[in-house]
């Protein structure tokens, strides 16, 4: 059981580059998310999804896109990317809301140059 | 806008001591509290999680939560260096789907 799983662990981009981060969790979790971690700061919201073909924005959506095409996958896809999207992205899940722990992936750091 | 308040330290503790994590948050109707330790270079785990007012406890960690106060805190016995850590403080959906963490303590456990 892999639990929650991010590639790539780490990624240069120049200016105007777009790439995207694969999530995959193994735990059949409907709710998925993606937050950004700037260095000293918390954890802001993306985007999420509360099950295959629903997602919506978070509190800092733009710049990506997400799509959830099964309940594994949750990709987030940058595009056109800027210096200020130099971060650690993490990808989290739980099997319902309200109730339930957010299980993290590892990490994507990100640095745009 | 709901909002998780935390103290962003550095909290310092001597080893052996026990070390006192506090968060206070905005929103009445959340019903579900986390509490998350986060190494630097690495992804927040699950330290406890409380959903009724009082104490939990597991091993050296306990949670407490005072929803009439708004308050959620975490006790850690014992520290050790090896607790020294970021403490994120998180509060369950509340009429959203979304998890609101505050930014953390971080907490240094002096050997």
């Amino acid at each position: 059981n892999a639990g929650v799983t991010q590639t790539p662990k780490f990624r240069i981009l120049k200016i105007g580059q777009s790439m995207t981060l694969q999530c995959t969790q193994d735990m059949n979790h409907n709710y998925m998310y993606w937050y950004r971690q700037d260095p000293g700061m918390g954890l802001k919201l993306i985007y999420y999804s509360v099950g295959a073909g629903i997602t919506d924005k978070g509190e800092v959506p733009n710049g990506y896109n997400v799509s959830r095409s099964t309940t594994e996958d949750f990709p987030l896809r940058l595009e056109l990317a800027a210096p200020s999207q130099t971060s650690v992205y993490f990808c989290a899940s739980s099997s319902r809301t309200g109730g339930d722990e957010q299980f993290f992936g590892p990490g994507t750091r990100l640095t745009v140059l | 806008q709901k909002e998780v308040e935390q103290n962003s330290g550095p909290l310092s503790v001597p080893e052996g001591a026990i070390a006192s994590l506090n968060c206070t948050y905005s929103d009445r109707g959340s019903q579900s509290f986390f509490w998350y330790r986060q190494y630097s270079g690495k992804s927040p785990e699950l330290i406890m999680s409380i959903y009724s007012n009082g104490d939990k406890e597991d091993g050296r960690f306990t949670a407490q939560l005072n929803k009439a106060s708004q308050y959620v805190s975490l006790l850690i016995r014992d520290s050790q260096p090896s607790d020294s850590a970021t403490y994120l403080c998180a509060v369950g959906p509340s009429g959203t789907y979304k998890y609101i963490f505050g930014t953390g303590t971080r907490l240094k456990v002096l050997a």
